[in-house]
C-alpha cells in the first residue's frame, strides 16, 4: 500500500523558517518525481515546487510566489522528502501535501500538514 | 504561466443527475490534463488523467474528453458519494496549473 506521511506543520511567526517531512512507503522512491502543492484556507490548489529523480537529474522547479524562499530536497535513503521554507509571509498559510507524480499525473497524495503563519 | 478556468464554479444537481464540468486553457496544451476529486478535509484524488484516461479504481460513471484547450468531465449518473469540489490541471509545462475548482453540491 502506497502512503505518503507529512509531518512538521504548525505555528510559525512571519520571517520564520520551518521544515516538512513526507515520509513514503509502498513504492520506490528514488525512481519518483515529487512534488508539493498547498492549499490556502478556503482556497484553490497551488503548486508549490517539484524535484526530480537523481536518475533524471534531481533538479528542482518551484512556483514564483516561494522561489528563493522555499528548497525542496529528498534523501532517498530514507525514503523521505523535504520542505525547507524560510522567510514565511502570512499568504504562506495553507495546508502543504506531498504528491508523487506519475508521469504527468499526480498520483498519491498525502493526508496534508497545516501551516499557519500570523503574529 | 498557462491559465485554466473552469465553468462553472458551482453548481446544484440530484442524485442520477449528468453533471458535464469544463475546463479551458489559455493556450494548447495537447491532452496534458488531469481531473482530481477533493472531498473536505481531504486530499485530491485522481480521477482522470491525459484529458480521458481513467485511474484504475474510478467508477466508469466519470469520463473525460477534449484536447487543445477545451476539456470536460462528465458524471452521466451522479451518485451521493460524488458531492464534491472537482480541479482539472494542465501539465503541459511548468509550472503546472489548476482550475480554481468546481463545487458540486446536493440540490
Amino acid at each position: 500500500e502506497v502512503q505518503l506521511v507529512e509531518s512538521g506543520g504548525g505555528l510559525v511567526k512571519p520571517g520564520g523558517s520551518l521544515r516538512l517531512s513526507c515520509a513514503v512507503s509502498g513504492f520506490t522512491f528514488s525512481n519518483a518525481w515529487m512534488s508539493w502543492v498547498r492549499q490556502a484556507p478556503g482556497k484553490g490548489l497551488e503548486w508549490v515546487g517539484r524535484i526530480k529523480s537523481k536518475t533524471d537529474g534531481g533538479t528542482t522547479d518551484y512556483a514564483a510566489p516561494v522561489r528563493g524562499r522555499f528548497t525542496i530536497s529528498r534523501d532517498d535513503s530514507k525514503n523521505t522528502l523535504y520542505l525547507q521554507m524560510n522567510n514565511l509571509k502570512t499568504e504562506d498559510t495553507a495546508v502543504y501535501y506531498c504528491v508523487t507524480q506519475s508521469s504527468t499525473w499526480y498520483k498519491w497524495w498525502g493526508q496534508g500538514t497545516l501551516v499557519t503563519v500570523s503574529s | 504561466d498557462i491559465q485554466m478556468t473552469q465553468s462553472p464554479s458551482s453548481l446544484s444537481a440530484s442524485v442520477g443527475d449528468r453533471v458535464t464540468i469544463t475546463c479551458r486553457a489559455s493556450q494548447s496544451i495537447s491532452s496534458y490534463l488531469n481531473w482530481y476529486q477533493q472531498k473536505p478535509g481531504k486530499a485530491p484524488k485522481l480521477l482522470i488523467y491525459t484529458a480521458s484516461s481513467l485511474e484504475s479504481g474510478v467508477p466508469s460513471r466519470f469520463s473525460g474528453s477534449g484536447s487543445g484547450t477545451d476539456f470536460t468531465l462528465t458524471i452521466s449518473s451522479l451518485q451521493p458519494e460524488d458531492f464534491a469540489t472537482y480541479y482539472c490541471q494542465q501539465t503541459y509545462n511548468t509550472p503546472p496549473t489548476f482550475g480554481q475548482g468546481t463545487k458540486v453540491e446536493i440540490k
